[in-house]
């Protein structure tokens, strides 16, 4: 396994447009976590899935963001009605539940760079 | 609920020099806490985590970092710092690993 994949890994748009970031998790991991981060702070949690499951969404910034994960799988992130202040780092990442020495421990994918303009 | 601070926005230290950065957490249970480096334009690493169990912790490229309940503290050691560590640093806390709070991060610079 590679690890967690994202892409694109750059994505430039003009404000207004709608854009989606793909993230395929660790194969056997059932969580998956999106995060935004902005220059200079930590990840910012944003909402996360166990399998097909979105379980926190509360976090999600506006309801012009949304993500979904359809078959447990893979996941994707959307934003509607860009604007410049979404111009940010969103990373995913996977874990698995439960106890074992990889249990509950996030991982994360290289992330997606996001520039409004 | 749970939250991170670390200590030091900035930190610089000479080639060979100890390097220390500092977190500490709160949490209303029992913690889950882990170290991740950050190198730019990259997403994040995990560098060591404490889950149970021995309260030092040993994780890659020479870290380690000690659990200390009574100071509520998750300090992160390397005895003798690498050109190749400086960057970016970020604690994290987790209550039962179902979401993971991440500090504000700490930038990491060696002198040469």
């Amino acid at each position: 396994d590679t690890g967690v994949s994202q892409n694109p890994r750059h994505k430039i748009t003009k404000r207004g447009q709608n854009v989606t970031f793909r993230c395929d998790p660790i194969s056997e991991h059932n969580r998956l976590y999106w995060y935004r981060q902005t220059l200079g702070q930590g990840p910012e949690f944003l909402t996360y899935f166990q399998n097909e499951a979105q379980l926190e969404k509360s976090r999600l910034l506006s309801d012009r963001f949304s993500a979904e994960r359809p078959k447990g799988s893979f996941s994707t992130l959307e934003i509607q009605r860009t604007e410049q202040g979404d111009s940010a780092m969103y990373l995913c990442a996977s874990s698995q539940s439960g106890q074992g020495i990889d249990g509950n421990t996030i991982y994360f994918g290289e992330g997606s760079w996001l520039t409004v303009v | 609920a749970q939250s991170v601070t670390q200590l030091g926005s900035h930190v610089s230290v000479s080639e060979g020099a100890l390097v220390l950065l500092r977190c500490n957490y709160s949490s209303s249970v029992p913690p889950y806490l882990f170290w991740y480096v950050q190198y730019p334009n990259q997403g994040l690493q995990l560098l060591l985590k404490y889950t149970t169990g021995a309260t030092l912790v040993k994780g890659i490229n020479g870290f380690e970092a000690e659990f200390k309940k009574s100071e509520t503290s998750f300090h992160l050691t390397k005895p003798s710092a690498h050109m190749s560590d400086a960057a970016e640093y970020f604690c994290a806390v987790s209550d039962t690993g179902n979401q993971f709070y991440f500090g504000t991060g700490t930038s990491l610079t060696v002198i040469p």
